[in-house]
């Protein structure tokens, strides 16, 4: 059972482009929502997070939209370029006794054609 | 500033074969995990542990063991290797409030 459903699966888009990426949870445990981007042959690399008590944090050109009664958020890249081009991943994270789990979701491949 | 390191970079085993993956960060971070990525199944987490001798299950545990040696060290073990663990394995870690997880380079792991 996935615990982060992420979407979609791929996208292309132009140069200067606004892609948006989407994530939904049901865990109402996860209390730490963070975006990983990855290129090839590379291990994943924080981008950007969010806690759920703020609905929107910017960086740059990455923003992160937060609905906490709808258990869902969203990347989007303003004015992208094709050094955009990469995997991203959604996460979120919860803490037990044991520790803190980062759990992801499957990853969206994103094209950005020049 | 090494990082996360992960050793070995590639392997390929035949089914029923055992072997550890090993990593250490030198971050003096006291969470690490493992995970597995394969195509369309983004990552999924195998084991996670908060400190030494402390290590719980996550979504994927089956077929694995893992050792948290000390502070710096967290090895993956695969007793009886299996077609279905070819995978790329990544070591993370963390440290708590902080929850960014810095990434090893990845080991790709082929069971024939």
């Amino acid at each position: 059972q996935q615990q982060v459903k992420q979407s979609p699966q791929s996208l292309i888009v132009q140069k200067g482009g606004i892609p948006i990426i989407n994530c939904a949870y049901e865990n109402t445990a996860f209390d730490y929502f963070p975006w990983y981007q990855q290129f090839p042959g590379k291990g994943p690399a924080l981008l950007i997070a969010i806690r759920p008590d703020v609905s929107e944090k910017k960086e740059g050109r990455f923003t992160i939209s937060f609905n906490k009664s709808a258990k869902q958020f969203s990347l989007h890249i303003m004015d992208s370029q094709p050094g955009d081009s990469a995997t991203y991943f959604c996460a979120a994270s919860y803490s037990n006794q044991a520790g803190t789990a980062l759990i992801f979701g499957k990853g969206t491949t994103l094209s950005v054609s020049s | 500033n090494a990082g996360v390191t992960q050793t070995p970079k590639f392997q390929v085993l035949k089914t029923g074969q055992s072997m550890t993956l090993q990593c250490a960060q030198d971050m003096n971070h006291n969470s690490m995990y493992w995970y597995r990525q394969d195509p369309g199944m983004g990552l999924r987490l195998i084991y996670y542990s908060a400190s030494e001798g402390t290590t719980d299950k996550g979504e994927v545990p089956n077929g694995y063991n893992v050792s948290r040696l000390n502070k710096r060290e967290f090895s993956l073990r695969l007793e009886s290797a299996a077609p279905s663990q070819t995978s790329v394995y990544f070591c993370a870690s963390s440290d708590p409030p902080s929850t960014e997880a810095f990434f090893g380079q990845g080991t790709r792991l082929t069971v024939v």
